[in-house]
């Protein structure tokens, strides 16, 4: 079945350090990718997302790239804040199904 | 505003009980899911209805149910609680299958004694 690899955490950053958050998937067809967050004490939200091959997803200073060719979607922000210590968590999606979620990687940045 | 709810937000329960976790939307929305988040594993599906009368299993169901008879509320119950379903479960809604977005609630956080 589908499935979604992501690096394992916790990452631990100074501010305004280069992020990036690998996630891989396998899935059949073409799925649809997101990247959600979670801030202490939430729900999830979505961050952002892409829905065909080289399509690029980008919200708040983060973006991904959907690369068909090495079935990826990774996260990357050039200067990260304290603001984005959070849970993100890479996600898909193919035809009529529920999301897939990856395992989650705790991201903690640090002044 | 719209929103989607979750009661209670926190229980405390013992082996053996039965407990149902209660969510409510206010989108309208067909289509609702349960998860439930653990260290190590991330956010796993346990039930979801694509609309009224509508119920299917997840990939972690065994021990859950769910029905639903209106398009707000999927409240999901634990027939005799184990220890093992200590955990944070989620509800979340989106208006079709095949819309982007799921909208999740704040969560319930659930320990079994």
């Amino acid at each position: 079945g589908d499935s979604v690899t992501q690096m394992e955490g916790p990452v631990t950053l100074s501010e305004e350090a280069f992020l990036t958050i690998n996630c891989t998937y396998t899935a059949t067809g073409y799925p649809s990718l997101f990247w959600y967050v979670q801030y202490p004490g939430e729900g999830l939200q979505l961050l952002l997302k892409a829905t065909k091959a080289d399509d690029k997803g980008s919200n708040k200073g983060f973006e991904a790239t959907y690369r068909k060719e090495t079935t990826s979607f990774h996260l990357e922000k050039g200067s990260v804040q304290v603001s984005d210590s959070a849970v993100y968590f890479c996600a898909l999606r193919s035809g009529n199904t529920p999301l897939v979620f990856g395992k989650g990687t705790r991201l903690s940045v640090i002044a | 505003d719209a929103e989607i709810t979750q009661s209670p937000r926190h229980k405390i329960t013992e082996t053996g009980r039965q407990v149902t976790l209660a969510c409510h939307q206010t989108w309208n929305h067909n289509n609702m899911f349960w998860y439930r988040q653990d260290l190590g594993h991330g956010l796993r599906l346990i039930h979801y209805s694509y609309g009224v009368q509508d119920t299917n299993k997840g990939e972690v169901s065994d021990g859950y149910s769910v029905s639903r008879s209106n398009t707000e509320d999927l409240p999901l119950t634990l027939e005799s609680a184990a220890s093992s379903q200590t955990s944070v479960y989620f509800c979340a809604s989106s208006v079709t299958a095949d819309v982007d977005e799921q909208f999740f609630g704040p969560g319930t956080r659930l320990t079994v004694l």
